[in-house]
């Protein structure tokens, strides 16, 4: 079936835009991640839903970054007025609340602040 | 809070050689352990886990084996493919991984060379 996607691919913003990555989890997937990716490092936790409620958001760095998933399936990151040192790949995950937990990942949206 | 620690790369292989990927961890209670792999031009895809303590988890002739009491969840390969060329990430988790966000190690870039 289908995996997880994200769009856009890539996006570039001038320093101060806002800008909105979506992502579509696979169907069915009760909870739904957020993770930042900056060059060279391993992903950063920003944010989690389990269907509609954001039951943690303890990764988001500043309040400029704002989560959405108001209908429990797509969801929306909002990075307002974007500085430079929000330049990384952001990546989404969805799972099911089952045993096997596993986190399945979509291709990510590279975001370049200019 | 919850850490992970990886051996640096890149680390260079020849086909067929014997590989180990150190990757230890700091966190409270329990976690479970995970090694992600992301293929050139491709998304992040789980490897294998292991839930609890002396567990072994194996995929693809990859095996690691979850040690609580050197904190430790080394990846290793008796040989080597250039098709295995990729990052890996350990990472960990305070549930079984689908119900919170996970922590990753900096990643391991893997070269094998022919």
């Amino acid at each position: 079936g289908a995996g997880v996607s994200q769009s856009p691919r890539y996006k570039v913003a001038k320093r101060g835009q806002d800008v909105a990555l979506r992502c579509d989890p696979i169907s069915g997937h009760v909870s739904l991640f957020w993770y930042q990716q900056a060059l060279g490092q391993g992903p950063e936790f920003l944010t989690y839903f389990q269907n509609e409620a954001q039951l943690d958001k303890s990764g988001l760095p500043s309040d400029r970054f704002f989560a959405e998933r108001p209908e429990g399936s797509v969801s929306t990151l909002k990075i307002q007025r974007t500085q430079q040192e929000d330049s990384a790949v952001y990546l989404c995950a969805s799972s099911l609340m089952d045993s096997s937990y596993e986190q399945y990942f979509g291709p990510g949206t590279r975001l370049t602040v200019t | 809070g919850n850490s992970v620690t990886q051996m640096e790369g890149p680390v260079t292989l020849s086909e067929e050689a014997f590989l180990t990927i150190n990757c230890t961890y700091t966190a409270t209670g329990y976690p479970s352990l995970f090694w992600y792999v992301q293929y050139p031009g491709e998304g992040l895809q789980l490897l294998l886990k292991a839930t609890k303590a002396d567990d072994k988890g194996s995929n693809k002739g990859f095996e690691a084996t979850y040690r609580k009491e050197t904190t430790s969840f080394h990846l290793e390969k008796g040989s080597v493919q250039v098709s295995d060329s990729a990052v890996y990430f350990c990472a960990l988790s305070d549930s079984g991984g689908g119900a919170d966000g996970l922590t990753f190690g900096k990643g391991t870039h893997l070269i094998i060379q022919p």
